[in-house]
């Protein structure tokens, strides 16, 4: 069974550039997470997906946003990157059944130069 | 969700078992017990999860005091790719809250050769 799979796997962009990062969940997993992990820091929620809505998002700026697809795989959009950015940025996915374990991806790594 | 109290680093020698304790005095009845892990730079995963039993899979055994309060997790025969920060996650089940499986510190575990 595969994993929860992101690309890229790195991603160099500019000040002020748009980054585009893509999450596929674990075949029937129907909730999609995003968290951000910046250097020597802890996960920070970013964005919960499910059933293609936005179900809730973490103490992030709007210009963080993201969408679900039907086959469930997600999309994480950061316009306007500022240097603070540069970051861990993981996916994972779940079941809604208990006990609800995630499941993560190995992430993409963003840096903001 | 209860707190947790982990040993912030932890040794132990290449093919020895690994005991790595976990303090949730808190916990309440209906409260999971989750182990995750994260090697450097890479997505946390997922080990194992217990409710009131001892649990064994490919990966580890969690074994859960009578009383709740206490667990360990034991890799039987640690590697060196066994080095990595091990996460000790206490928290109900909320159908639909997933993401706030929240990440402390965790426990450092170094394999030495």
């Amino acid at each position: 069974e595969a994993g929860v799979t992101q690309s890229p796997t790195h991603l160099i962009k500019t000040r002020g550039q748009q980054a585009t990062l893509r999450c596929s969940p674990i075949s029937g997993h129907t909730s999609v997470y995003w968290y951000q992990q910046a250097l020597g820091l802890g996960l920070q929620f970013l964005l919960w997906y499910d059933e293609g809505e936005e179900r809730n998002r973490g103490n992030f700026p709007p210009r963080f946003s993201g969408r679900q697809f039907p086959n469930y795989s997600s999309e994480l959009n950061v316009n306007a990157l500022e240097l603070e950015d540069s970051a861990l940025y993981l996916c994972a996915s779940s079941w809604e059944l208990p006990p609800g374990e995630l499941f993560f991806g190995e992430g993409s790594r963003l840096t903001v130069l | 969700d209860a707190k947790t109290t982990q040993p912030p680093s932890m040794d132990c020698a290449e093919g020895r078992a690994a005991n790595l304790p976990c303090n949730h005095s808190t916990i309440s009845g209906n409260e999971y017990v989750y182990w995750y892990r994260q090697i450097h730079s890479q997505g946390p995963q997922y080990i194992i999860h217990g409710l009131k039993n001892n649990e064994t899979n490919e990966m580890a055994s969690l074994i859960i005091t009578e009383d709740r309060k206490s667990s360990t997790l034991i890799l039987p025969h640690a590697t060196l790719r066994d080095t990595a920060v091990y996460y000790c996650i206490v928290r109900v089940y909320s159908g639909g809250s997933n993401y706030k499986l929240t990440f402390g510190k965790g426990t450092l575990l170094t394999v030495n050769p």
